[in-house]
């Protein structure tokens, strides 16, 4: 079956360092892919998606690119902010389906 | 304010005593959802449901039951909880379910079972 595959967190930066979270997706065919962020004590919310190779979402200074040959989409943000700090849940989902298949999640911690 | 509303946000309850989590939308949404996020394993859809009247399992079923009376309402019920329950809960909604993948979250509903 479809899978998703985060790197583990947590992540750790200071802020206004540069984030990069891995993202990489096993599926037969071309998904749609998202990252979703979860505020601590909050549901989980879409910050950007890309629904074909070599799209990019971007939101709120985050970016992901969609690369087919490395079946990736990594998220990155070149200044993180103590407020960026949240889980990011990477997704994936065909047309059709009635699901999203998540990512484990990676946990973002900034430090001031 | 567009919302989904998951209650109780926070349950402890024993074994076997059944228990509803209710969810409520006010965006006419026609798809709702359950789903349960463990530790390392992310989010794993528990039901969900097209329209009025029709719902699906999604992949982790067992133990739970769910009805669509009205298209606003997606209650989630768990008829005898066991400790394996014991997980953070969301309800979401979509206008529809076809790979757009923008699900509408409510804040959660954390299940304690004893």
């Amino acid at each position: 079956g479809d899978s998703v595959t985060q790197m583990e967190g947590p992540v750790t930066l200071s802020e206004e360092a540069f984030l990069t979270i891995n993202c990489t997706y096993t599926a037969t065919g071309y998904p749609s892919l998202f990252w979703y962020v979860q505020y601590p004590g909050e549901g989980l919310q879409l910050l950007l998606k890309a629904t074909k190779a070599d799209d990019k979402g971007s939101n709120k200074g985050f970016e992901a690119t969609y690369r087919k040959e490395t079946t990736s989409f990594h998220l990155e943000k070149g200044s993180v902010q103590v407020s960026d700090s949240a889980v990011y849940f990477c997704a994936l989902t065909f047309t059709g389906r009635r699901a999203l298949t998540f990512g484990s999640g990676t946990r973002l911690q900034v430090q001031p | 304010e567009a919302q989904v509303t998951q209650n109780p946000r926070y349950l402890i309850t024993v074994t076997g005593k059944k228990l509803t989590v209710t969810c409520s939308q006010n965006m006419n949404h026609e798809y709702m959802s359950w789903y349960r996020q463990d530790p390392g394993l992310g989010l794993r859809q528990i039901y969900y449901s097209m329209n009025v009247e029709v719902t699906d399992k999604g992949d982790v079923p067992e133990g739970y039951k769910v009805s669509r009376k009205e298209k606003r309402n997606f209650p989630l019920i768990l008829e005898s909880p066991s400790p394996n329950q014991t997980s953070l809960y969301f309800c979401a909604s979509s206008v529809t379910s076809g790979g757009t993948g923008e699900l509408f979250f409510g804040e959660g509903s954390r299940l304690t079972v004893l």
